[in-house]
């Protein structure tokens, strides 16, 4: 299957501080990226849908100016956790769709984001 | 209408043994059900996946069982291993949704010798 390649696995910053995470699609192009939080033992919580070239559609709750995304090429979304607080600790992972055109997503790695 | 209930919580199931995992969904839009597996520190992984066209879909070790009538869905393991220990994610999406995954609960098996 199509690979997802999520950098970096882990991350501690300081609260306050802004963090970055790329995505990125190996062996394909991904017009949409989809990105996620969870918590632990807990289930995945769609923040916002990437789209090239495009602004982000984020799902209700999430704040777009706390978490930026830019998805700049077909094989790149980056999210820009911004001004990060304690709260915002979690795994966060991306996705992207098959690129063969049906429905399945392909999952990164997922990042570990420590906020001190 | 969202939501996908997934049950249960946690299962321990002997080596060699069935692990069974349900979920039921009430959104009619729904026209696909993957099962994902995902390991501690790790991005989810997709199993199998069925359309409610088909009332079974077998991989392997991996069965899933679909109800229609009822909106339930079943991942069964057959011949369950310690490496099968994981976190398993039932999920559905409608092809209208532009493949946003509305995930169940999650369901914590471990498997013993």
């Amino acid at each position: 299957g199509a690979v997802v390649s999520q950098h970096p696995s882990w991350v501690i910053c300081k609260s306050g501080t802004s963090v970055k995470i790329e995505c990125r699609s190996l062996d394909f192009q991904a017009t949409t990226m989809f990105w996620y939080r969870q918590f632990p033992k807990q289930s995945l919580m769609l923040m916002a849908t990437s789209n090239e070239g495009s602004k982000a559609t984020y799902e209700q709750g999430v704040e777009k100016d706390k978490f930026l995304i830019n998805h700049a090429s077909l094989t790149l979304s980056t999210l820009t956790v911004t001004s990060a607080h304690p709260e915002d600790s979690s795994f966060y992972i991306c996705s992207a769709r098959d690129p063969k055109g049906n429905e399945k997503l392909f999952f990164g790695s997922g990042t570990q984001l420590s906020v001190l | 209408q969202q939501q996908v209930k997934q049950s249960p919580q946690s299962l321990i199931v002997q080596k060699g043994g069935i692990s069974i995992i349900n979920c039921a969904y009430e959104n009619t839009a729904f026209d696909y059900f993957p099962w994902y597996q995902q390991f501690p520190g790790k991005g989810p992984a997709l199993l199998i996946a069925i359309r409610p066209d088909v009332s079974e879909k077998k991989e392997g070790r991996f069965t899933i069982s679909f109800n229609k009538s009822a909106k339930q869905f079943s991942l069964h393991i057959m011949d369950s291993q310690p490496g099968d220990s994981a976190t398993y994610f039932c999920a559905a999406t409608s092809g209208g949704g532009g493949n946003k995954l509305t995930f169940g609960t999650g369901t914590q098996l471990k498997v013993e010798l």
